[in-house]
């Protein structure tokens, strides 16, 4: 089945600087890939995601790239705010399989 | 308002005492599944359902079971509850499996004495 490992597993940034958070995966199949961001006492709530078509989707302060030959998959935050600060999860799926998540990483951004 | 609820919220118990966990969504979803989150371990799938009556297991379903009598609803009972199995549970749900965002419930932690 699929394997995703996330790292770092803890990002402290400044503001204002930029985070970078990378994922890597084991399926070949998969081609769903999304980053979710949960706040402190809060659900996971998706932020981006990328198919496997594309190899970059932007969004205002954040984007992704993906790698398939690599099979890794990064998420890009510049211009870091406090209120950037959580836990981002990153996941790969396919129709034919569940999502499975990377362990999370804890970003704080210091004022 | 789209929604997935779960209850309770908070919950303390004791060992072997059976308990449910409830989740309704109410945006017409196919597919459901049932996630523990540990710390430095993400979220781990307990059980998964891609329609009503069809379940299947996971990557951690020890101890655990869940039913879908109905598309809306899909409950985590825990029929003997044990220590290792204190955690922060979420539900979600999505129109397909693997292949859309997910919507997760607000989460339910659970302390098992």
């Amino acid at each position: 089945g699929e394997n995703v490992e996330q790292h770092p597993s803890t990002l402290s940034v400044q503001e204002g600087d930029s985070a970078v958070i990378k994922c890597t995966y084991s399926d070949s199949a998969s081609n769903y890939f999304p980053w979710y961001k949960q706040e402190l006492g809060k659900r996971p709530q998706l932020i981006i995601d990328i198919r496997s078509n594309v190899g970059e989707k932007k969004d205002q302060r954040i984007a992704v790239t993906l790698n398939k030959t690599a099979k890794h998959f990064s998420l890009h935050i510049t211009e870091t705010q406090p209120e950037d600060s959580a836990v981002y999860f990153c996941a790969a799926s396919s129709g034919n399989n569940d999502m499975r998540f990377g362990a999370g990483t804890r970003l704080t951004v210091k004022p | 308002e789209a929604q997935v609820t779960q209850n309770p919220r908070y919950l303390i118990t004791v060992t072997g005492k059976k308990l449910t966990v409830t989740c309704s969504q109410n945006m017409n979803h196919e597919y459901m599944s049932w996630y523990r989150q540990d710390p430095g371990l993400g979220l781990r799938q307990i059980y998964y359902s891609m329609n009503v009556e069809v379940t299947d297991k996971g990557d951690v379903p020890e101890g655990y079971k869940v039913s879908r009598k109905e598309k809306r609803n899909f409950p985590l009972i825990l029929e003997s509850p044990s220590p290792n199995q204190t955690s922060l549970y979420f539900c979600a749900s999505s129109l397909n499996r693997g292949a859309g965002e997910l919507f997760f419930g607000e989460g339910s932690r659970l302390t098992v004495l």
